[in-house]
């Protein structure tokens, strides 16, 4: 596609409840990567991949979070038993191997109650 | 702790003049530098990236970096009400492709 695809746009969850959150990025991206953004701060980052190789996940903050590329195209950021800290926009972004500047997807807005 | 420092303003501006913006980072194995422009609801976009010392221009938009001092710098010339927006700092850290977010500075600028 011409973007990055976020699906879906809004989501709520009740506390305690899982959520899995797609991403599409742009065809022959390799590289790929997940932030979450909280009000009024700036994104934090989550995790990335090159390909179907997850590479770096220091920024998941708890073992609830999981991320995968299982075909290296399409991830999925899943979010087991939702509290309301997590609560947030999440950004998924793609580039290519070596490029530096992402493009970031319009995001998922994660709103726990 | 790796930290990327900026005024969260709002920075206001009139029509026309340059809007000034600053960040301040704390790791000096820090690479590479972005801004980012961020609409209301929206998300980022890439405005420009720097590496080396000095200045680096890209149509209105300037971007400065100092090393020795630690910090990265935006210029917008003539800006316009369609700038208004937060503008996010972030570096990268030598062997990482993580980027490092600072937490943005909103900017006004009047018509």
């Amino acid at each position: 596609g011409a973007g990055v695809s976020q699906s879906p746009r809004y989501k709520v969850a009740k506390r305690g409840q899982d959520v899995a959150l797609r991403c599409d990025p742009i065809s022959g991206h390799v590289s790929l990567f997940w932030y979450q953004q909280a009000l009024g701060q700036g994104p934090e980052f989550l995790t990335y991949f090159q390909n179907e190789a997850q590479l770096d996940k220091s920024g998941l903050p708890s073992d609830r979070f999981f991320a995968e590329r299982p075909e290296g195209s399409v991830s999925t950021l899943k979010i087991q038993r939702t509290q309301q800290e997590d609560s947030a926009v999440y950004l998924c972004a793609s580039s290519s191997r070596d490029d530096y500047g992402y493009t970031f997807g319009s995001g998922t807005r994660l709103t726990v109650v | 702790q790796k930290e990327v420092e900026q005024n969260s303003g709002p920075l206001s501006v009139p029509e026309g003049a340059i809007a000034s913006l600053n960040c301040t980072y704390s790791d000096r194995g820090s690479q590479s530098f972005f801004w980012y422009r961020q609409y209301s609801g929206k998300s980022p976009e890439l405005i420009m990236f720097i590496y080396s010392n000095g200045d680096k221009e890209d149509g209105r938009f300037t971007a400065q970096l100092n090393k020795a001092s630690q910090y990265v710098s935006l210029l917008i010339r003539d800006s316009q009400p369609s700038d208004s927006a937060t503008y996010l700092c972030a570096v990268t850290y030598t062997g990482r492709r993580a980027l490092t977010f600072g937490s943005g500075t909103r900017l006004q600028v009047q018509p």
